[in-house]
């Protein structure tokens, strides 16, 4: 079946600091994925995806690259802000099922002190 | 990309009663999801909506507690039935274009 194991919070950082949560996966056929980021108060929303292996995704200085050897998906930030407090969800999509919806991991909650 | 309106943004309901929450999407789509975010937890598929045609639920979930309307391609319901405390989460309306999702702000349930 289809799952996502995603690095439990949470993550406290000081500004400035390199961040990574890790997120691997599970799936019958060969999955998008993606990294979603729930700002306080506000709706999820798509950080950012790779659709096949070795393709690297990135936004708002966010990367993550599509491992198919170790199926992982980690995301990574070289210098986090405040700004960027947030839960991050690591998801996954298997469209050889013929679905479109989405798999979630349990979020990571993040929080950046000045 | 999509922009898509959910309400009730909240609610504080009592139990036995029922809540509709609806969702509205600023473009035509095919496929509309619902979601159940749990406190603490991620995000669970409860069921996937086509316009004219009933909706597929997933393992957990049926019709008679969560029942969806999907009258046309901008908009659908979600019927949270019978309320007991244990359906206190956020519902989430969703909805696939391309290779992405959007979702709604969602809709935080309190069942008193």
């Amino acid at each position: 079946g289809n799952s996502v194991t995603q690095m439990e919070g949470p993550v406290t950082l000081s500004e400035e600091a390199f961040l990574t949560i890790n997120c691997t996966y599970t799936a019958t056929g060969y999955p998008s994925l993606f990294w979603y980021v729930q700002y306080p108060g506000e709706g999820l929303q798509l950080l950012l995806k790779a659709t096949k292996a070795d393709d690297k995704g990135s936004n708002k200085g966010f990367e993550a690259t599509y491992r198919k050897e170790t199926t992982s998906f980690h995301l990574e930030k070289g210098s986090v802000q405040v700004s960027d407090s947030a839960v991050y969800f690591c998801a996954l999509s298997d469209h050889q099922t013929g679905a479109n919806n989405l798999f979630f991991g349990t979020g990571t909650r993040l929080t950046v002190i000045p | 990309s999509a922009v898509i309106s959910q309400k009730p943004s909240r609610d504080i309901c009592q139990r036995g009663t029922s809540l509709t929450i609806q969702c509205q999407v600023d473009s035509q789509v095919t496929m509309m999801f619902w979601y159940r975010q749990q406190p603490g937890q991620s995000l669970t598929l409860i069921a996937t909506a086509n316009q004219g045609s009933e909706a597929t639920y997933e393992s957990g979930f049926v019709i008679d507690k969560f029942p969806i309307s999907r009258p046309n391609l901008t908009f659908s319901t979600l019927t949270v039935s019978n309320m007991s405390p244990e359906d206190s989460s956020i519902y989430l309306c969703s909805v696939a274009i391309g290779m992405g999702a959007f979702f709604g702000q969602g809709t935080r349930l309190t069942v008193v």
